[in-house]
């Protein structure tokens, strides 16, 4: 089991720059969510899908914020155009619905930084 | 209100002792499940335990326990025999009411350091 796959695991750009961030989630699972962390908010909700719908985007903080997932092996999240304060650590996760006891498996994150 | 309140910042415990993290939660919900995960400094979020609020015993896996009150609405993770890798950032999560898929709310971690 490969885990769950982000890419890239850093990102550094200029501000007003189009940003994607992309993960695959372990196969088999049906829900995939992503975070942010920072120093500020700790760890946040974004969106999140169920059967690659998605179900909550409450969390996106605005309209530069887009989420996407085309098939159950895949999803992005991007940012466009990019701003300083989206600087932070995304987190996508993903976890099999059709067990309660197993808690949610995090990527590796991807570290983004806006200049 | 918060939903996941860790009230420890930083704690501190001397290697092969025992500590625990406090973790008290708020939630209307009959059935919830609460997690914690450890995060070193190497960022990956690391699944550690599970208890869900039907459970009638306490969780375990290995060194890790997690002493579930729930009257008090506390779930709080038991480290025993503390070892220099456990030094790194704890959260507590919850996952709120049931449905085919549920988003876990973590709370602001407790930062453990142990000492040699």
């Amino acid at each position: 089991d490969a885990g769950v796959i982000q890419s890239p695991r850093h990102e550094v750009t200029e501000m007003g720059q189009e940003v994607t961030l992309r993960c695959k989630p372990i196969s088999g699972h049906n829900s995939l969510f992503w975070y942010r962390q920072t120093m500020m908010r700790g760890l946040e909700l974004l969106i999140y899908f169920n059967n690659n719908v998605p179900i909550d985007d409450s969390g996106m903080p605005e309209d530069r914020f887009s989420a996407k997932m085309p098939n159950a092996s895949f999803s992005t999240l991007k940012i466009q155009p990019s701003e300083p304060r989206d600087s932070a650590v995304y987190f996508c996760a993903s976890r099999d619905t059709g067990r309660w006891d197993y808690g949610y498996t995090f990527g590796s994150g991807t570290r983004l930084t806006v200049v | 209100a918060q939903k996941i309140t860790q009230t420890q910042p930083g704690m501190f415990v001397q290697e092969k002792e025992a500590v625990t993290l406090d973790c008290t939660y708020d939630t209307s919900d009959q059935s919830y499940g609460l997690f914690w995960y450890k995060q070193p400094s190497s960022g990956e979020m690391i699944f550690l335990i599970y208890q869900g609020s039907y459970d009638e015993q306490n969780a375990t896996e290995g060194r890790y326990s997690l002493n579930f009150q729930k009257a008090r609405k506390s779930a709080n993770l038991v480290i025993s025999a503390s070892q220099l890798g456990d030094s790194a950032m704890y959260f507590c999560a919850m996952r709120e009411g049931t449905g085919s898929a549920r988003q876990l709310t973590f709370g602001s971690g407790t930062q453990l350091t142990v000492l040699p």
